[in-house]
């Protein structure tokens, strides 16, 4: 059965303070990874989709990386805007149309 | 422009109520999908349409009726709910997943349900 685990549970970080959050993923085949941010009382923003270990994207403060059996996002120098709930969400190859969610990691950046 | 747009944003209804929540994309997306979210909870699956037709239910109890009448709308029409369906409902769209590939959910911003 697939499974998502994500870690910490929460994060709180200085404004300026780097740190990385690991999503740890087993899957019989992996079609996508993906990284969402969500506001509270919003729906989740696309962040990153991850295909194949090696793989790494950058979106600002933001970098994804995926190996084989985890992808780490790293936050560089946050900033408060940076406060939310980050998801990690794997599809496998054994389910066509459904995104195995991780349960987040909020993160709290204070100024 | 990735907007799914749901509507109404926030809804109280009573147990015998009916009501219906919407959902629209316009960026030529044939799978859109229903997320429930409950508090400090990641959104679980709850309806998959592809091409217009129901492709997945997680075994979904019957007072929730899933209805996609052309390839940008989908509906939830809600019937008889209890108070422990009160959460966020998310709608999502995305390319329809071919072969091995994987394509990118675009979620809107939910509608916020409370049952009485």
């Amino acid at each position: 059965e697939d499974q998502v685990t994500q870690s910490p549970e929460a994060l709180r970080l200085q404004e300026g303070e780097s740190s990385s959050l690991n999503c740890s993923y087993t899957v019989s085949g992996l079609r996508g990874l993906f990284w969402y941010r969500q506001d509270p009382g919003k729906g989740p923003e696309f962040l990153f989709t991850l295909y194949s270990a090696g793989e790494e994207k950058e979106k600002e403060r933001l970098k994804a990386t995926l190996t084989k059996k985890e992808s780490f996002l790293h936050i560089t120098a946050p900033k408060p805007e940076d406060s939310a709930t980050y998801l990690c969400a794997v599809h496998s190859t054994d389910s066509w149309g459904k995104l195995q969610f991780g349960a987040g990691t909020q993160v709290v950046v204070t100024p | 422009d990735t907007e799914v747009t749901q509507t109404p944003k926030h809804l109280v209804m009573g147990m015998t109520n009916k009501k219906s929540l919407k959902c629209e994309q316009h960026m030529g997306h044939r799978a859109m999908y229903w997320y429930k979210q409950k508090a400090k909870k990641p959104p679980e699956l709850m309806f998959v349409y592809s091409y217009e037709k129901l492709s997945i239910n997680e075994s979904v109890p019957s007072r929730f009726s899933p209805e996609c009448p052309n390839s940008s709308l989908l509906n939830l029409h809600l019937h008889a709910l209890q108070p422990e369906d009160s959460a966020l409902y998310l709608c999502a769209s995305s390319q329809v997943p071919e072969g091995a590939w994987s394509n990118i959910q675009y979620f809107g911003a939910g509608t916020r349900l409370s049952v009485l």
